[in-house]
Parts: structure tokens; sequence; C-alpha cells
């Protein structure tokens, strides 16, 4: 089971660039890297996931290093909206939920 | 149209009664799950069912049983409640990503206090 490191909290001002790093050391071969999202009072929510080099959709980036040891999501431009709590889990295919466990995560707070 | 629902959002309840979460979601997903959020936030698996056949169990009080009828609803049903047993609890579902890991999709939760 690959465990994960990230920043408790970070604060941000609105339209900058968030980065959050996970550290995740003995990732495995067939383990891939997610990000979820969670607002207060509701369930996580699928951001983004990838397995090497670089991913993007429209809601923001994951970078991921060759060694595959840490990974980032980047978030563009935020705004108050985005403050929330950013979890970041590593897992293989098909695992059913098996290895996806939920650290403390990094708790984002977008300040105006 | 919502993906994934639970009922009811909120649960207040006494110590020692018998009380059910129900969940649906409309997705097609063949996986779904039962989380509990305690009060520090930390996000614990609790089952997993894939076709309605029992994947993950883990180290739950067998207080707490999930029920399948079918694979769009996964029921979680808890006898003699404790105070312990309060939190939010999450139901979600997965389907695999094309080449990767399941993709969970996560309801509104459930607020269960015990009295």
């Amino acid at each position: 089971l690959a465990k994960t490191t990230q920043p408790i909290s970070m604060d941000s001002y609105e339209g900058q660039e968030v980065n959050i790093t996970c550290s995740h050391n003995n990732i495995a071969t067939n383990d891939y890297i997610t990000w979820y999202q969670q607002f207060p009072s509701q369930g996580p929510r699928f951001i983004i996931q990838g397995y090497k080099t670089k991913v993007t959709n429209e809601v923001a980036s994951l970078f991921i290093p060759a060694d595959r040891k840490s990974s980032t999501l980047s978030l563009p431009r935020v705004s108050l909206s985005d403050t929330a709590v950013y979890y970041c889990l590593v897992g293989p295919v098909e695992d059913y939920g098996q290895n996806f466990v939920f650290g403390p995560g990094t708790r984002l707070s977008v300040l105006p | 149209d919502t993906a994934v629902s639970q009922t009811p959002k909120y649960l207040v309840t006494q110590m020692g009664n018998d009380k059910s979460i129900k969940c649906e979601q409309n997705l097609g997903h063949d996986t779904m799950y039962w989380y509990k959020q305690d009060s520090k936030k930390f996000l614990k698996i609790m089952f997993s069912y894939n076709n309605k056949e029992l994947i993950i169990n883990e180290t739950v009080p067998n207080r707490f049983s999930p029920k399948s009828p079918d694979k769009a609803h996964l029921n979680l049903h808890i006898n003699s409640l404790e105070l312990g047993d309060s939190a939010v609890y999450f139901c979600a579902s997965s389907h695999l990503l094309a080449g990767g890991t399941d993709t969970q999709y996560f309801g509104p939760g459930t607020r269960l206090t015990v009295l």
C-alpha cells in the first residue's frame, strides 16, 4: 500500500496558480495517481488521474516526474470556489477500492 | 438526474437503535462502496461491492451490514447504534477508466448523529 504525504494546509489568493505536491516514495509499478476534491458537506469529487509525465484536463494539470515518487496537482488561476480539501491517492488498476486510502488531504484556502 | 444519491441526508437517533441508509447510482457502474468520515475528516473505506458481491470488508463491526439487491443499489444497515458511530457516511460507485484505475463518484453523504 503506497502511503502518501501532502501538506496539511495551503493559502492562496484569487487568480494565483496553486501547486500541491504529494509524496509517494513507495509507489508500485502498476499504481496510478488520482486526485480528489472535497467541498464542505459534500462527497469527494474526482479531479484528475495520471500514471507518468503530464496530464491536463479542463480543471487541473498533474505533473509526475520520471521516478514517480511524487506528483504535483496544479490549479490555474484559483477562485474562492476552489477552497476545499484536496486528496492524493495511489492505487493499482482494478483494485475495487482496496488501496483507496484517503489521508488527511490538503486544505486549500483561497483568499480574496 | 443525480448520479449517486443517498437517503436520508441527516439521521439523528438514540443509542441502541437500528437504522438503514440507502444508496442508489444511475451511472451503470459495477462497483459500489461505503465510506465513513469521522469528526477528524479522515475518510475510510468500509465496504466494496462488485457486481453485487462483497470485495472488501474492512475492519468494521459486524453491526454494520451492507446489502446489495442489485448493481444500482447498496444499502447500509446498522444495528445497535453506538455513540462512536456518529459520522458522515458516503456511498460511492466507480468505473474503470480506460487504461487506468477505478474513478469513484461519491454521493452527498448522510450525517448520522447518535445520541
